[in-house]
């Protein structure tokens, strides 16, 4: 079976760090997308890591490690509109993606 | 404008209905896929399809059917509309290539009554 675990929320202060981890126990990886989702909008793609290691991509990182199944997103400098789910999804088999219910972000003045 | 979309936005039905969500997407994208979204269940995987005449299940199928004619349309009925398929659809289109990612429509919600 698959098994993509997340924390249900998370709360931060505007200009602060924060980190939503994502942990997995899949059948197959061919990698790891992270989305965000603001609410009644549809998931956009935030990055992708298939090795282990980060990924930075603006105030936004990701990492991973296939040995502990284990990846996180890292955002920085938070911002009112980062407000949103972030969506942590495996690429188990073709082509299709499983996702964890994702983090719902709120971010406080 | 080049994209993916969906239609329609909103949908109220009854049980028992015939009910049909479109999708259609402009980057020639060889995949293409149906997820619902529901609390506390994230994205579900319906059905995907990989070509044009070529679909294969997802993790939630039943009750659901697609056709994939044309590479740029996907449609998703509802053979049979029962309360438990009341929820929001989004379709995604991906060029299919391994660090490419899926790229979600607006989504459908859905209202069985």
């Amino acid at each position: 079976g698959q098994n993509i675990d997340q924390p249900t929320e998370m709360t931060a202060t505007e200009g602060a760090i924060v980190q939503i981890n994502c942990t997995y126990q899949t059948s197959g990886f061919n990698g790891l997308f992270w989305y965000q989702q603001h609410a009644g909008e549809a998931p956009t793609f935030l990055s992708y890591n298939v090795l282990d290691g980060l990924e930075e991509k603006g105030r936004f990182s990701s990492f991973l490690s296939r040995s502990k199944g284990y990846s996180y997103l890292l955002l920085k400098e938070l911002q009112m509109k980062d407000s949103a789910s972030y969506l942590c999804a495996v690429k188990t088999g073709r082509r299709a993606l499983t996702f964890g219910s994702g983090t719902r972000l709120q971010v406080q003045p | 404008d080049a994209g993916i979309t969906q239609s329609p936005r909103y949908k109220i039905t009854e049980t028992g209905r015939q009910v049909t969500l479109m999708c259609h997407q402009t980057w020639s994208h060889s995949y293409m896929f149906w997820y619902r979204q529901d609390l506390g269940h994230g994205l579900r995987l319906i059905y995907y399809s990989a070509a044009a005449d070529i679909t294969d299940k997802g993790e939630v199928p039943d009750g659901y059917v697609v056709s994939r004619s044309k590479t740029e349309n996907f449609p998703l009925t509802l053979e049979s509309a029962t309360r438990s398929q009341t929820s929001v659809y989004f379709c995604a289109s991906g060029a299919g290539r391994e660090n490419q990612p899926q790229h979600f429509g607006d989504g459908t919600r859905l209202s069985i009554l």
